[in-house]
């Protein structure tokens, strides 16, 4: 079945570093690809999507590139701000629509 | 727009107790999930309605839960009996015409089972 996986955390970066955080899936056909986030207390945002391979999907800074070859969908940030500091989650929605399948999600804390 | 609104935010009961958690999907969605979160699992779909019909409850954990939408505004999610394993956050989210759209999240019911 359709899955996805992300690099665990907490990831604790300082304010102006550079951000990756991984993500890969698995899945048949053409999934749409997701990134969500969850500021404390608060429910999930959609942050960027992607619904075709090679597409970049960019929002506030964070880029993902929906790559096939590798079955990844990186998230990327130049420079992050304490701001930033939350829980990101990758997710997936196979071609029928539907439920979103989500990454287990990976904490984020920037320092000043 | 409001978004979507869940309530209570908080609910403590104790083990056997039924606990009924409501949600207010986003007025014009036509589409709209109960998710599930905790450490051990992380997000997880129970049920999802289309045009207030349920489509894929296969996430639904066993008989104790339930989940209705009698209308296009409003839906439940029911545990009867509560047991300490249902503590999570549970998060409705809805999202318009098909289900390929953007879900929207509510601000989630963290649900605690003494």
């Amino acid at each position: 079945g359709n899955s996805v996986t992300q690099m665990e955390g907490p990831v604790t970066l300082s304010e102006e570093a550079f951000l990756t955080i991984n993500c890969t899936y698995t899945a048949t056909g053409y999934p749409s690809l997701f990134w969500y986030v969850q500021y404390p207390g608060e429910g999930l945002q959609l942050l960027l999507k992607a619904t075709k391979a090679d597409d970049k999907g960019s929002n506030k800074g964070f880029e993902a590139t929906y790559r096939k070859e590798t079955t990844s969908f990186h998230l990327e940030k130049g420079s992050v701000q304490v701001s930033d500091s939350a829980v990101y989650f990758c997710a997936l929605r196979g071609n029928q629509g539907g439920k979103l399948i989500f990454g287990q999600g990976t904490e984020l804390s920037v320092k000043p | 727009d409001a978004g979507v609104i869940q309530s209570p935010r908080h609910e403590v009961t104790e083990m056997g107790q039924e606990v009924t958690l409501r949600c207010k999907p986003i007025s014009g969605h036509n589409s709209l999930f109960w998710y599930r979160q905790t450490m051990m699992r992380g997000l997880e779909l129970l049920i999802y309605f289309n045009n207030n019909v349920p489509i894929d409850d296969s996430g639904m954990p066993e008989d104790r839960f339930s989940a209705k939408m009698p209308n296009a505004s409003f839906s439940t999610l029911k545990i009867q009996p509560s047991e300490p394993r249902d503590s999570a956050v549970y998060f409705c989210a809805s999202s318009a015409r098909d289900t390929h759209n953007e879900q929207f999240f509510g601000p989630g019911t963290r649900l605690t089972v003494l």
